[in-house]
C-alpha cells in the first residue's frame, strides 16, 4: 500500500523567500502529481510528473521527481502573496492505473 | 460552467439521514471518483468507476455507496448518516492511460452531520 507524506504539513515564509515542499512516498510509483487548493476550493493540477528525473516549471514553481529516492520536491522561487494556499502531492502505484494516494497536504502562508 | 459539477455544495443533516451527493460530468472522460478531504489527511478515495459497470471500493468505502447512472453522472450516497461523515466531499474525473492519469475535480460538497 502506498503511503505518501509530506513536510513541512505547515509553511510560513516572507515574500521573496525561497523554499522547498518534499513529498516522500513509501512504494514504487512511477508519477507523482501536484495540486494546489486555495481555501474553501478545490483541487487545481499543477504539475504532473511522469518518470524518473522529470523537472517541471511554472512561474515560481517548480516539481522534480526522483523516483529511486521516493521523493518529490516542490521549490518556490522568490514566493509571493498570491502562492499562499495548500499545496498536495499524489502518487500512484506502478500498475495502479490512475489510483492516487495523496499526502496531506502543506498549507503555504506568505506574508507581505 | 464548471466541467465537473457537485451538488449539492452544502448539506446540513441529523445522524440517521439518508443523503445523496450528486457529480456530473461534461468532460466526456470514463473514470470517476469519489474522495473525502478532512483537515491533516489530505484526500481519501472512496469510491471509484472506471465505467458504468465498473465500480470499486477505495480506502474508506464503509457507510458509503455510489451508483454510475451514466457515464457523465456518479452519485455517492451515504445511507445512514453519522457526525464523523462531517467532511468535504469531492468528486474527480480522469483520463484513461498511464499518461493521462490527472484528476480533475469539482467544486466540493461541503457535509455537516449534527
Amino acid at each position: 500500500e502506498l503511503k505518501v507524506e509530506q513536510n513541512p504539513l505547515f509553511l510560513s515564509m516572507q515574500e521573496g523567500k525561497n523554499y522547498t515542499i518534499y513529498c516522500n512516498y513509501s512504494t514504487t510509483s512511477d508519477r507523482l502529481y501536484w495540486y494546489r487548493q486555495d481555501p474553501g476550493k478545490s483541487l487545481e493540477s499543477l504539475f504532473v510528473l511522469l518518470s524518473n528525473g522529470a523537472v517541471k516549471q511554472e512561474g515560481r514553481l517548480m516539481a522534480s521527481l526522483d523516483t529511486k529516492a521516493r521523493l518529490s520536491t516542490l521549490h518556490i522561487t522568490a514566493a509571493v502573496h498570491d502562492l499562499s494556499a495548500t499545496y498536495f502531492c499524489a502518487g500512484g502505484p506502478t500498475g495502479a492505473g490512475n489510483m492516487l494516494t495523496f499526502g496531506g497536504g502543506t498549507r503555504l502562508m506568505v506574508k507581505p | 460552467d464548471a466541467d465537473v459539477t457537485q451538488t449539492p455544495r452544502n448539506r446540513i443533516t441529523k445522524t440517521g439521514k439518508r443523503i445523496m451527493l450528486e457529480c456530473s460530468q461534461t468532460k466526456g472522460h470514463d473514470r470517476m471518483y469519489w474522495y473525502r478531504q478532512d483537515p491533516g489527511l489530505g484526500l481519501r478515495l472512496i469510491y471509484y468507476s472506471f465505467d458504468v459497470k465498473d465500480i470499486n471500493k477505495g480506502e474508506i468505502s464503509d457507510g458509503y455507496s455510489v451508483s454510475r447512472q451514466a457515464q457523465a453522472k456518479f452519485s455517492l450516497s451515504l445511507e445512514s448518516a453519522i457526525p464523523n461523515q462531517t467532511a468535504l466531499y469531492f468528486c474527480a474525473t480522469s483520463l484513461l492511460g498511464r499518461d493521462a492519469g490527472e484528476l480533475f475535480f469539482g467544486e466540493g460538497s461541503r457535509l455537516t452531520v449534527l
